[in-house]
């Protein structure tokens, strides 16, 4: 299909370790965002891209946390020196418009499940 | 701010309706509805953009009350694949943050049972 996608599904990090999950959005795709989804809450916005541009990153919970989408396509979520709380779904979504979630749908992926150890 | 859901549970019997609710303390421009299942992603339902704006989509519609700065989705005829955790997203584009995030309430669990 072409849908989002995500990898890995599920990721298990020791406490320090460095991680990266990648988003591979629809094609064509202008706008990417990046959640972080706690066990029974609602996805929490974490940061926004129009195309190659961040601009927004202001949900980014600490310094440790990075993204980047060099392309306009491909993005990825780095986060260093892994922290006990940031175990949770990390979820992607791709909307087609350059206005973000505000007029379109947003196509979210299956995420990504890390666990911090 | 996070958009306040009620109820934050419920179950039904197939065959019977539901409305889920989602207010907010500051004004509303956009209010979106998505569906989760277990283990798997958010599903879009629909977009609300004006006040006073209602959609339908199959047997699920919606309604968007600008003044009450509230939206509200409802369910009729409730089937089991109407079961997970449906939640809405408020957009407000002027927040100056050069995006369009969207602030998700907390969800609410819906249980469809034969």
């Amino acid at each position: 299909g072409a849908g989002v996608s995500q990898s890995p599904r599920y990721k298990v990090a020791k406490r320090g370790q460095d991680v990266a999950l990648r988003c591979d959005p629809i094609s064509g795709h202008v706008s990417l965002f990046w959640y972080q989804q706690a066990l029974g809450q609602g996805p929490e916005f974490l940061t926004y891209f129009q195309n190659e541009a961040q601009l927004d990153k202001s949900g980014l919970p600490s310094d440790r946390f990075f993204a980047e989408r060099p392309e306009g396509s491909v993005s990825t979520l780095k986060i260093q020196r892994t922290q006990q709380e940031d175990s949770a779904v990390y979820l992607c979504a791709s909307s087609l418009g350059a206005s973000g979630g505000f007029y379109n749908e947003q196509f979210f992926g299956p995420g990504t499940r890390l666990t911090v150890l | 701010q996070q958009p306040v859901q009620s109820p934050q549970a419920v179950i039904l019997r197939e065959g019977e309706d539901a409305v889920i609710n989602c207010s907010s303390s500051k004004a509303l421009y956009s209010v979106h509805w998505y569906r989760q299942k277990h283990g798997e992603a958010p599903v879009f339902l629909m977009i609300l953009l004006k006040g006073g704006e209602q959609k339908g989509h199959d047997k699920i519609s919606a309604s968007f009350n600008e003044k009450k700065q509230q939206s509200s989705l409802y369910l009729t005829a409730s089937q089991l694949s109407y079961s997970g955790t449906y939640f809405c997203g408020t957009v407000n584009p002027y927040s100056g943050a050069g995006s369009y995030q969207l602030t998700f309430g907390k969800g609410t669990k819906l249980s469809v049972i034969p």
